[in-house]
Order: structure tokens, then C-alpha cells, then sequence
């Protein structure tokens, strides 16, 4: 079974472009989630999509926005970047059910770097 | 608000020496505890995880945890220490108000290093 994948592996932007992240899945995962991981901040949550629908979100600006496909596949957009927003995001899947209880699988991740 | 503190960013034991990395949490309803590990330029894997149950949580790797919660704590331990175990462990906690919603809240990691 293949794992999550996340396209591109890295990224170089510049201040005031957007940019978009993706993230597939593990096959009958119908939960995504995103994480960014700086060395500063840590890891932190960004939002979680469930059957194409937003359930949960973290603590981050407008700026950064996602979508849920119908195929599960999921996107990351971050608008009008800035020095900041370089960083580590990960994605991670859960099982079918989506609960609490089942393992989070995560991606490689997509290393963003803003100039 | 659920969070995690791990003791110790930086950890150095030797080959064959017991591995002890500390975490502790903090959370007003009963937490869901996990440990991850990454490896450089690579995600997050899952060592092991509490949801409820045994104390005791045996993961991959020889690794094991054990859930207390008079200490608010989840230490994760090894007997006995391998070069391929040099890496970040991650603790993490969820905030669940329901079963089908939540987030994991991180701890800052505490990087392992190994030394022959």
C-alpha cells in the first residue's frame, strides 16, 4: 500500500507570490491533515478536511486556505507569502473511520522556502 | 487548552545505553498520548500511542511507554540504545471535544543523538 505523498518535495518562492501544496493520501484515508513545522515554532496545526469538508482549524491567518477533493487528494494554498511562511509542511492521513483513535500517517512533507 | 512540554531538547547516550526521553502533558479531559520520530528530511512516523487501556504501550523499534496520569507524564524508553535511533521524537497530544474531530498538539521535540 503506498504511503501519502506530497508534490512538490521542495519550493523556492518570493515574497508576495502564492503558492500550492498537494498531498495524496494513503488509499481509503478520507482524513488530511496539515502541518507546519518551523524550526522556531515547532509543529503546528493547520486545518483538517474530512469527506471534502473542513472540521477543524488551527491558528493561522487567512492567507493559508485548503481543499478537500472528491478523491480524497487534498491542497494547501498560502497567499501572498512572506519571509515567515518558509517551512516544513506536512500532511498526514487517517484511517476510514477518521476517528480520534486511528494512527495519523504523514507524508515527507514539502519544504517551502521564501526569498 | 491541551499542551505538551518535553524535557530536554537534546539527549546523548551511548550505543547499548537505556533511552529516556521525557514528556509530559497537560489536558482537562483524558488525553490520547502519542510519540512520533523523524528522521532527517523525512515526515513523521508513529512509534507508539495511548488512547485508553494499558498503562504500558509497547511501538516499534523496542520502544514503550508508559501512561501516568498522577504525573501528567509519557515517557518514552528504550533498554538499550542503537546508532539507527539518532533522530527527533515528537510527543503530541490530542484536543478532542469529540471522537471525530481533533488536532495534534506537539511538544518541541528533544533530538536524540547516539555515540559508539
Amino acid at each position: 500500500k503506498a504511503g501519502v505523498t506530497q508534490t512538490p518535495r521542495y519550493l523556492i518562492k518570493t515574497r508576495g507570490q502564492q503558492v500550492t501544496l498537494s498531498c495524496s493520501p494513503i488509499s481509503g484515508h478520507r482524513s488530511v491533515s496539515w502541518y507546519q513545522q518551523t524550526p522556531g515554532q515547532g509543529l503546528q496545526f493547520l486545518f483538517e478536511y474530512f469527506s471534502e469538508t473542513q472540521r477543524n482549524k488551527g491558528n493561522f491567518p487567512g492567507r493559508f486556505s485548503g481543499r478537500q477533493f472528491s478523491n480524497s487528494r487534498s491542497e494547501m494554498n498560502v497567499s501572498t507569502l512572506e519571509l515567515g511562511d518558509s517551512a516544513l509542511y506536512l500532511c498526514a492521513s487517517r484511517g476510514t473511520s477518521g476517528r480520534t483513535t486511528d494512527t495519523q500517517y504523514f507524508g515527507p512533507g514539502t519544504r517551502l522556502t521564501v526569498l | 487548552a491541551q499542551s505538551v512540554t518535553q524535557l530536554g531538547s537534546h539527549v546523548s547516550v551511548s550505543e547499548g545505553a537505556l533511552v529516556l526521553l521525557r514528556c509530559n502533558y497537560s489536558s482537562s479531559v483524558p488525553p490520547y498520548l502519542f510519540w512520533y520520530v523523524q528522521y532527517p528530511n523525512q515526515g513523521l512516523q508513529l512509534l507508539l500511542k495511548y488512547t485508553t487501556g494499558a498503562t504500558l504501550v509497547k511501538g516499534i523499534n523496542g520502544f514503550e511507554a508508559e501512561f501516568k496520569k498522577s504525573e501528567t507524564s509519557f515517557h518514552l524508553t528504550k533498554p538499550s540504545a542503537h546508532m539507527s535511533d539518532a533522530a527527533e521524537y515528537f510527543c503530541a497530544v490530542t484536543v478532542a471535544p469529540s471522537y471525530n474531530t481533533d488536532k495534534l498538539i506537539f511538544g518541541t521535540g528533544t533530538r536524540l543523538q547516539v555515540f559508539p
